[in-house]
């Protein structure tokens, strides 16, 4: 069984830092693509970050620059460094992977149960 | 950057109707990288449909989808009282951003 599960969320004030981890199981995230999506309170889904089976990396424009997406293959764990943080960030923060590495195979078929993240003074 | 638009954005609907939800590209895309999901409250999402068209594992065959270039449809003929939720559409392509839609909510009329 294919699971996901994301930590790391937390309270935290404007312009700090928080670091969420996303522990897999089930799969390896070298051989797929790893994917944070984001959803603010009673918003739409809005995509953040991924990176691929070659390490290669996107980011959503919102927060390029203050984002960092990595992984650790020798813990099966994908990470997101989220520097400079701002009010509009707030929201829950889900660790999703693909289907598989193949570019065919990039929709997002398994999703965490999110980790929230609160940006406030 | 190509941006989905999905309308409408609320469709009022009673358990056993038919429910048709549209996503629009701003510029044509392959429909290969063209995915559906459904959020239910208060849940996770989950992927409904890959491919355009083609069912995700475990989803229901009255769930269908079709389209390509610009014009992407979700349909689901006959609503069952979990199908009452939100579905966004998705764009995979080569370069990211893979920018969602706005959302659709099906809900009971």
């Amino acid at each position: 069984e294919v699971k996901v599960v994301e930590s790391g969320g937390g309270l935290v004030q404007p312009g700090g830092s928080l670091r969420l981890s996303c522990a897999a199981s089930g799969l390896s995230v070298n051989r797929h693509y790893m994917s944070w999506v984001r959803q603010a309170p009673g918003k739409g889904l809005d995509w953040v970050s991924l990176i691929n089976i070659y390490g290669q990396k996107g980011y959503a424009d919102s927060v390029k620059g203050r984002f960092t997406i990595s992984r650790d293959d020798s813990e099966n764990t994908v990470y997101l460094q989220m520097n400079s943080l701002r009010v509009e960030d707030t929201a829950m923060y889900y660790c999703v992977s693909s289907s598989g590495g193949d570019p065919r195979e990039r929709h997002l078929q398994h999703w965490g149960q999110g980790t929230l993240v609160t940006v406030s003074s | 950057e190509v941006v989905l638009t999905q309308s409408p954005a609320t469709l009022s609907l009673s358990p056993g109707e038919r429910a048709t939800l549209s996503c629009r590209a701003s510029q044509s895309v392959s429909s290969t990288y063209l995915a559906w999901y459904q959020q239910r409250p208060g849940q996770a999402p989950r992927l409904l449909i890959y491919g355009a068209s083609i069912r995700a594992t475990g989803i229901p065959d009255r769930f269908s989808a079709s389209g390509s270039g610009t014009d992407f449809s979700l349909t689901i003929s006959r609503l069952e009282p979990e199908d009452f939720a939100v579905y966004y559409c998705q764009h995979l392509g080569d370069l990211p951003p893979w920018a969602f839609g706005q959302g659709t909510k099906v809900e009971v009329k």
